[in-house]
């Protein structure tokens, strides 16, 4: 059974950082590529970050580019999402999700988020 | 970026109706284009991908049609399960982008 398992969101003022982490199981972690998806409060899916299978090519919405960074741990099976620089329109459910592929894909599989609050 | 535009973006309807909900992309998308559904507090489950391709596990009531910018989803026959929000999604390039989401609610 695929299982992704987010962590690491919580409360945050505006300008701090948050480190997300997902561990995935029940599958070759290796072999997908991974994204980040959020979702703020009663409004729709954003899509906000992506990586290839190996971690070489990254991708970032603008809404994030400069402050966002996706990386991963193919040994450990972990993808990561360090966000720096935060602001309230931040403030969402993010989803890591996997990806049927290895770059612009649909996403197969979705934990079940991690809420990140940006407030002072 | 490739806007996706969704609707209805409410629509109501009851157990049995057959339901159409339409995608539509401001560039072609080479069919390259998913449907998810989400209900409250879960996280979004895929049901269809490459536009008609029915995901494992997913219910034949569910199927996909279109190409370019136009697709449409249809539920044959609504269930009691199938209220939820719908969106649609491409992947043809980067940004992958999501439309708006369309509420089924009950009629």
């Amino acid at each position: 059974e695929v299982q992704l398992l987010e962590s690491g969101g919580g409360l945050v003022q505006p300008g701090g950082s948050l480190r997300l982490s997902c561990v995935v199981s029940g599958f070759t972690f290796r072999n997908n590529g991974m994204s980040w998806v959020r979702q703020a409060r009663g409004k729709g899916l954003e899509w906000v970050s992506g990586i290839t299978s190996g971690g070489g090519t990254t991708s970032y919405a603008d809404s994030v580019k400069g402050r966002f960074i996706i990386s991963r741990d193919n040994a450990r099976n972990v993808l990561f999402l360090q966000m720096n620089s935060l602001r309230a329109e931040d403030s969402a459910i993010y989803f890591c999700a996997k990806l049927d592929g290895d770059y612009a894909e649909y996403f197969q599989e979705w934990g079940q988020g991690t809420l990140v609050t940006v407030s002072p | 970026d490739i806007q996706m535009t969704q609707s209805p973006s409410t629509l109501s309807a009851s157990v049995g109706d057959r339901v159409i909900i339409t995608c539509r992309a401001s560039q072609s998308t080479s069919g390259w284009l998913a449907w998810y559904q989400q209900k409250p507090g879960k996280a979004p489950k895929l049901l269809i991908y490459r536009a008609s391709d029915l995901q494992s596990g997913v219910p034949s009531r569910f199927s996909g049609s279109g190409s370019g910018t136009e697709f449409t989803l249809t539920i044959s026959s609504l269930q009691p399960d199938d209220f939820a929000t719908y969106y649609c999604q491409q992947y043809n390039r980067y940004p992958l982008t999501f439309g708006g989401g369309t509420k089924v609610e009950i009629k």
